[in-house]
């Protein structure tokens, strides 16, 4: 049965730093790409990012582009968010997705994350 | 990139079929078959539906159906049923390599 399981999220202030993980299970993690998905409170999905099985592509939402950094260890099969310069309207429930022919198949619970001050 | 444009909300009656469109650009949803759906109940993780444009996963029923015409994609449930009440959204991949989501549709059973 696969899994993702997010943690890391967190009340941080404007301007601060964050990581996110994302521990993958039930498949064989280093032949996936991987993404990550957001959710503001009462509000719809926002894709995020997402990486290349092997870390070598990576692509992002303009609005995070510069600030975020998706990284991935296959070794350990996690998946990793790195947020810098948070802002307010970053503020949301962040979703691991398992990434498969064009669609998210497998998502995780998520993690929250609230940037305020 | 504009999320992609869906109806706030769809209703139905129990057995009735809904439709819910998906309306994006020659640069996503027009350019690509790679529009998939969501569902959405509260307090839960997304779960697809539907994936390049009219494919089922395992495991999902026969009543819920893709179709895409240009830059519109659409949903269909047929045989409405109450456990299809629930948060609808598209997504589409982009010819930047990025995806977009719509903005999201309420289901309700009347």
């Amino acid at each position: 049965e696969v899994q993702l399981v997010e943690s890391g999220g967190d009340l941080v202030q404007p301007g601060e730093s964050l990581r996110l993980s994302c521990a993958a299970s039930g498949f064989t993690f280093s032949n996936y790409w991987m993404s990550w998905v957001r959710q503001a409170p009462g509000k719809g999905l926002e894709w995020v990012a997402k990486i290349k099985e092997d870390g070598s592509k990576k692509y992002y939402v303009d609005s995070v582009r510069g600030r975020f950094t998706i990284s991935r260890d296959n070794a350990n099969n996690l998946l990793y968010l790195q947020m810098n310069s948070l802002r307010a309207e970053d503020s949301a429930l962040y979703y691991c997705a398992k990434y498969d022919s064009y669609h998210f198949d497998q998502w995780g619970q998520g993690t929250l994350v609230t940037v305020s001050s | 990139q504009s999320a992609l444009t869906q109806p706030a909300s769809v209703s139905g009656s129990p057995g009735q079929s809904i439709t819910i469109s998906c309306t994006g650009t020659s640069s996503d949803v027009g350019g690509y078959n790679y529009v998939s759906w969501y569902q959405q109940h509260p307090g839960k993780a997304p779960k697809v539906m539907i994936y390049a444009v009219s494919n089922r996963p395992s495991g999902i029923s026969d009543r819920f159906s893709g179709s895409k015409s240009g830059n519109t994609a659409s949903l269909t449930i047929s045989g409405l049923q109450a456990e299809d009440e629930a948060d609808y959204y598209c997504t589409s991949y982009t010819s930047s390599g990025s995806y977009v989501f719509g903005t999201g549709t309420k289901v309700t059973v009347l």
